[in-house]
């Protein structure tokens, strides 16, 4: 099956700090992404939609200078979160899509990124 | 809007038990889709089933069956003979053709803990 990696699977940095989290589709190409965010024992809130080639949509509430999201090739997709505060520690999870709709296409988790900010 | 509601926070079972999972879903797109995942301790979701709208027909997958009912709006998994493996917590996740991002919006989750 397709895979999607996220790298790297945990980080730990200083307040104040930029983190730089990637997601890879591995086997495929894939023009949309989704950035996930998931505190311990909730669920998984989506964050943005990272489309190739032009900027994310971000959902309400979320910060978009916070984090930053580039999707510059059809494999690649990055969350920076800038100025990190403890606050920011939660687990990301990226996720993308082959094809190009649910009917055509599959969503593809990665294995998810945990950030803790000190 | 769209959402997703899964009533049951933790449901606790002894191996061997039948367990169903609930989710009930809101949305106003006559075409959608609805999915089942699972989180096991190390964090990936596991995919376990999408089922389009048009498509009532319940699902069989070894221990594993999904009850579709558009009547109720709602999407149940039961896991029949459950073992300790199970134990997880499961997402039911929602997602429509309107938004064109056909973006995934999650439930809250249900925890499983499988006792042996």
């Amino acid at each position: 099956g397709a895979v999607v990696s996220q790298h790297p699977s945990w980080v730990i940095c200083k307040s104040g700090t930029s983190v730089k989290i990637e997601c890879r589709s591995l086997d495929f190409q894939a023009t949309t992404m989704f950035w996930y965010r998931q505190f311990p024992k909730q669920s998984l809130m989506l964050m943005a939609t990272s489309n190739e080639g032009s900027k994310a949509t971000y959902e309400q509430g979320v910060e978009k200078d916070k984090f930053l999201i580039n999707h510059a090739s059809l494999t690649l997709s990055t969350l920076t979160v800038t100025s990190a505060h403890p606050e920011d520690s939660s687990f990301y999870i990226c996720s993308a899509r082959r094809g190009a709709g649910v009917r055509t296409g599959e969503l593809f988790f990665g294995e998810g990124s945990r950030l803790t900010v000190l | 809007a769209q959402k997703v509601t899964q009533a049951q926070t933790e449901i606790s079972v002894v191996e061997k038990e039948d367990v169903t999972l609930d989710c009930v879903y809101e949305t106003r797109d006559t075409t959608y889709y609805l999915f089942w995942y699972k989180q096991p301790p190390s964090g990936e979701l596991v995919f376990l089933i999408r089922r389009n709208s048009f498509d009532e027909q319940n699902e069989i997958s070894g221990r594993y069956s999904w009850n579709f009912q558009k009547s109720t709006s709602s999407f149940n998994f039961t896991i029949t003979a459950s073992q300790v493996v199970d134990s997880a917590v499961y997402f039911c996740a929602l997602s429509g053709e309107m938004d064109s991002s056909y973006k995934l919006i999650f439930g809250s989750g249900t925890r499983l803990l499988v006792r042996p």
